[in-house]
């Protein structure tokens, strides 16, 4: 089994600024995968940003990027530059395989943008 | 590639009522997945198909839940004589092996047992 574990129920910071989103897992995989998915008020689950566990280069995407940390199961995502628009639930989730395990979520961060 | 389409979008029904919710998976992804999500949690796993075999079920899944994919394409989720406590967000996802696993989610269908 895995577990995804996030720590921070929610979280705030003013537009413009950066802010940095904590994530741990666990798992017993050696081949895995890492998410980390947004969740606004309109409830659709859309993917920010994914980074494969045999990749040591952390993976960026525009204002996303991660600070993958094998060794200590780290997985946090930092938003730099927050916009009105990036505030929602954000989702860690771990991937190792299809079925029960397959995708595993954490409980969630609250993010909320001051303007 | 239009995306994850679910319907109905929102539920209302008696408790005790069968309900069904259908999901068109993205064209061609071969693997699609139920999850179920309450308020103020993350999705849970609910059931997992490769084409049209169902390869798992979770263990919190009752018996009065089927889900069934008849021709791996769209799936079906019904749930027999509802209980409150099974209003939550239904969601459905899908993917592709090749796409690197990258799961793709529809926009969830509402159910709420009064």
């Amino acid at each position: 089994a895995q577990t995804v574990t996030q720590s921070q129920p929610e979280m705030s910071v003013q537009e413009a600024e950066t802010v940095t989103l904590s994530c741990t897992y666990d798992t017993s995989e050696s081949d895995y995968y890492l998410f980390w998915y947004k969740q606004p008020p309109s409830r659709q689950m859309i993917l920010v940003i994914r980074q494969e566990a045999y990749k040591q280069q952390n993976a960026t995407e525009n204002r996303f990027s991660v600070n993958f940390q094998k060794a200590a199961k780290s997985f946090s995502l930092k938003i730099s530059d927050s916009q009105l628009g990036d505030a929602a639930m954000y989702f860690c989730a771990c991937y190792s395989g299809g079925g029960a395990d397959g995708l595993t979520f954490g409980k969630g961060t609250h993010l909320i943008i001051q303007p | 590639d239009t995306g994850v389409s679910q319907n109905p979008r929102h539920k209302i029904t008696k408790r005790g009522q069968n309900v069904t919710f259908r999901c068109d998976p993205i064209s061609e992804h071969n693997r699609l997945y139920w999850y179920r999500q309450t308020l103020g949690q993350g999705p849970e796993f609910l059931t997992y198909f490769q084409n049209e075999a169902q390869l798992e079920k979770s263990r919190l899944l009752s018996d009065r839940f089927s889900a069934e994919r008849p021709k791996g394409s769209f799936s079906t989720l019904e749930i027999q004589r509802t209980e409150q406590g099974d209003s939550a967000m239904y969601l459905c996802a899908s993917s592709l092996r090749t796409s690197g696993n990258t799961i793709y989610f529809g926009e969830g269908s509402w159910l709420t047992v009064v």
